[in-house]
């Protein structure tokens, strides 16, 4: 088993669709992160959860909805999304919310038509 | 405006020379600066870190110089192998908790055999 997993890795959707993205990390790590890596711009930090509770929300529209049922997934759901939300999302994770390593999955890469 | 800055978006060495890969901050607040890298179709992982406290830290191949007076960390490879083609990203950070993580927008090093 790697450390941080997510699925799926590559994704299609149209504007009106509905679909979700998974992560599961099983490092025994307390927080977990999404982030959203767009071209050319640098690693953009969406939200933070520290032991399931949501500690951060970093501006994010409505579109992108978080879910962590417990310490261990992640879930980020999409619903009218636009063109420019095309991007790389990447999950991570670390010990605690206070440590400044993280540990990341493999991303998913996200298209919108 | 962007904390943390590569300016250089590629780069290519030789193998077994030094790679010198290149970050510039601007906030005079960060005291912790990671290095992280990213092969195609994998998460970016921890490679080496430097506290502000030193100016310099060492793990094998890699080495991680700070300046703190001109805002500037570089990270250097030697001698550079292969393998160590991928996307290099710098971060920094002023306070604990990787929620206050700042990243560069990555350098691409490419080591020709």
């Amino acid at each position: 088993e790697t450390g941080v997993t997510q699925t799926p890795r590559h994704l299609v959707m149209g504007m009106t669709n509905k679909k979700s993205l998974k992560c599961e990390q099983h490092l025994g790590h307390n927080a977990m992160y999404w982030y959203k890596q767009s071209a050319k711009k640098p690693l953009e930090l969406m939200f933070v959860y520290n032991f399931k509770e949501q500690t951060e929300n970093n501006s994010v529209p409505s579109r992108f909805s978080p879910e962590c049922p417990n310490s261990s997934h992640l879930f980020l759901h999409l619903h009218t999304l636009q063109p420019e939300d095309s991007a790389l999302y990447l999950c991570a994770s670390s010990q605690g919310v206070t440590s400044r390593e993280l540990f990341f999955g493999e991303g998913s890469r996200l298209t919108v038509l | 405006d962007q904390q943390v800055k590569q300016n250089s978006p590629s780069l290519s060495v030789q193998e077994g020379r030094i790679s010198i890969l290149n970050c510039d901050y601007t906030n005079s607040m960060f005291d912790y600066f990671l290095w992280y890298k990213k092969y195609p179709a994998e998460g970016p992982t921890f490679l080496i870190s430097i506290s502000s406290i030193k100016d310099k830290n060492e793990d094998g191949r890699f080495t991680v110089f700070l300046n703190k007076s001109a805002k500037h960390l570089s990270l250097h490879i030697v001698p550079s192998q292969p393998g160590d083609s991928a996307v290099y990203f710098c971060a920094a950070s002023a306070q604990t908790g990787a929620n206050n993580l700042f990243f560069g927008t990555g350098t691409r090093l490419t080591v020709i055999p």
